[in-house]
């Protein structure tokens, strides 16, 4: 079956540190590849995807290239703000069907000023 | 532009009582429906989808139900609740069909079971 892993956390920067949370999934054929924040208390966002391998998705600095060869999606920011305090998700859909959604099991970041 | 809505936001119920948890979409037609629940500290588990009015599948056994009663609102259920029913419950949606769009999240709901 299809199964995403996430790097455990939690993970602690100092603000502009240099972000990597990895993620690496199990799936036939040619998943969509997503990442969601959760911000305190708040639903999920999604904040990036690729759709084919090799693409990369970006959104307020962060992004993700969808590496088919090392089936991996691992998510970067160069310079972390203390607002990107989260909890991050990486995900997939199953090519072909849009009924669910396999998520990791999430990262807690921290920032500290 | 789609939106969705969850209420109430937080709730506090003693065990034993009943529970209604209701999710609204606004902006699109037969969307896919879905209830997970998050505990505290952890991923996300899927509860329930629908593809379409009364059609609803479980993925976990347990004693929550949902139902759809129109197109667009999905609810979410319990004669008896538990302690371990407490927990942030998240609504969803997605375009039908479409397996590059991903899922759009609702605000959640706070459940305190005491």
């Amino acid at each position: 079956g299809n199964s995403v892993t996430q790097m455990e956390g939690p993970v602690t920067l100092s603000e502009e540190a240099f972000l990597t949370i990895n993620c690496t999934y199990t799936a036939t054929g040619y998943p969509s590849l997503f990442w969601y924040v959760q911000y305190p208390g708040e639903g999920l966002q999604l904040l990036l995807k690729a759709t084919k391998a090799d693409d990369k998705g970006s959104n307020k600095g962060f992004e993700a290239t969808y590496r088919k060869e090392t089936t991996s999606f691992h998510l970067e920011k160069g310079s972390v703000q203390v607002s990107d305090s989260a909890v991050y998700f990486c995900a997939l859909s199953p090519s072909g069907s849009a009924r669910q959604l396999t998520f990791g099991s999430g990262t807690q970041l921290t920032v500290l000023p | 532009s789609q939106t969705i809505h969850q209420w109430p936001a937080t709730l506090v119920q003693p065990v034993g009582s009943p529970l209604s948890l209701e999710c609204t979409v606004e902006g699109t037609s037969n969307p896919n429906l879905y209830w997970y629940r998050q505990a505290a500290g952890r991923g996300l588990q899927l509860l329930f989808y629908s593809v379409g009015i009364g059609q609803i599948s479980s993925e976990v056994p347990q004693n929550l139900s949902a139902s759809r009663p129109q197109d667009r609102q999905f609810i979410l259920s319990s004669k008896k609740l538990l302690l371990s029913d407490s927990g942030f419950y998240l609504c969803a949606w997605s375009v039908p069909g479409e397996s590059t769009y991903g899922q759009y999240f609702g605000p959640g709901t706070r459940l305190t079971v005491t």
